[in-house]
């Protein structure tokens, strides 16, 4: 069966510092990998997609970056945090399903619980 | 671009009562999905639907799809404190590297015993 992890669960940086959050999904191959941020008490916002290693799209300008090196390894990174990354972040994968008109339900992970002091 | 806007954005039912929430898009949809988030925890997928005036049913949930594809619902009767959590309908979008679900902004439910 498939499962996602995703850490750590809970952290908290001082404005200016780095961010790396990971996330591995296992029991899929060449799965749709996404970041979604929600801000406390709003609703997701899509951060990045990929539909493969080394293609990311960016939603929203920001200084967030995101990479993946491996098929089902998705990173979200920070040179420098602000207080307005504060916020639930969560990975998710669907199945690929190419460019058809459908696409499959996301499994998200339990999230990362990051506030920027 | 596409925007997809629930309603209402906040609702407190009575224990026992029935409520909908509705998710509404300016552009026909190819589908559309719903995820239930309970305070604290990640979303978990309900539902999906593809069909032109589709209802689906889960035991006290019921999801519906508009005849235009352009809406949808979902109406839960009976309403139980286990109901409690926030309802996200989520819309594919192509995006330059392939598709992607949008999300509205989701209807937190409260429930009074």
């Amino acid at each position: 069966s498939q499962t996602i992890h995703q850490w750590p669960a809970t952290l908290v940086q001082p404005v200016g510092s780095p961010l790396s959050l990971e996330c591995t999904v296992e029991g899929t191959s060449n799965p749709n990998l996404y970041w979604y941020r929600q801000a406390a008490g709003r609703g997701l916002q899509l951060l990045f997609y990929s539909v493969g290693i080394g293609q990311i799209s960016s939603e929203v300008p920001q200084n967030l970056s995101a990479s993946r090196p491996q098929d089902r390894q998705f990173i979200l990174s920070s040179k420098k945090l602000l207080l307005s990354d504060s916020g639930f972040y969560l990975c998710a994968w669907s199945v690929f399903q190419g460019y058809r008109d459908l696409t499959g339900e996301l499994f998200f992970g339990e999230g990362s619980r990051l506030t920027v002091l | 671009g596409q925007q997809v806007m629930q309603i209402p954005q906040y609702q407190h039912v009575q224990e026992g009562e029935d409520f909908t929430t509705y998710c509404n898009s300016s552009t026909t949809l190819s589908n559309i999905q719903w995820y239930k988030q309970r305070p604290g925890g990640h979303p978990v997928f309900l539902i999906q639907l593809v069909k032109s005036g589709e209802v689906k049913k889960q035991k006290r949930l019921t999801f519906q799809f508009g005849e235009a594809k352009k809406n949808s619902s979902l109406h839960i009767t009976a309403t139980q404190t286990t109901d409690v959590g926030t309802y996200f309908c989520a819309v594919l979008m192509k995006g330059a590297a392939g598709n992607k679900l949008t999300f509205g902004g989701g209807t937190r439910v409260l429930v009074k015993p």
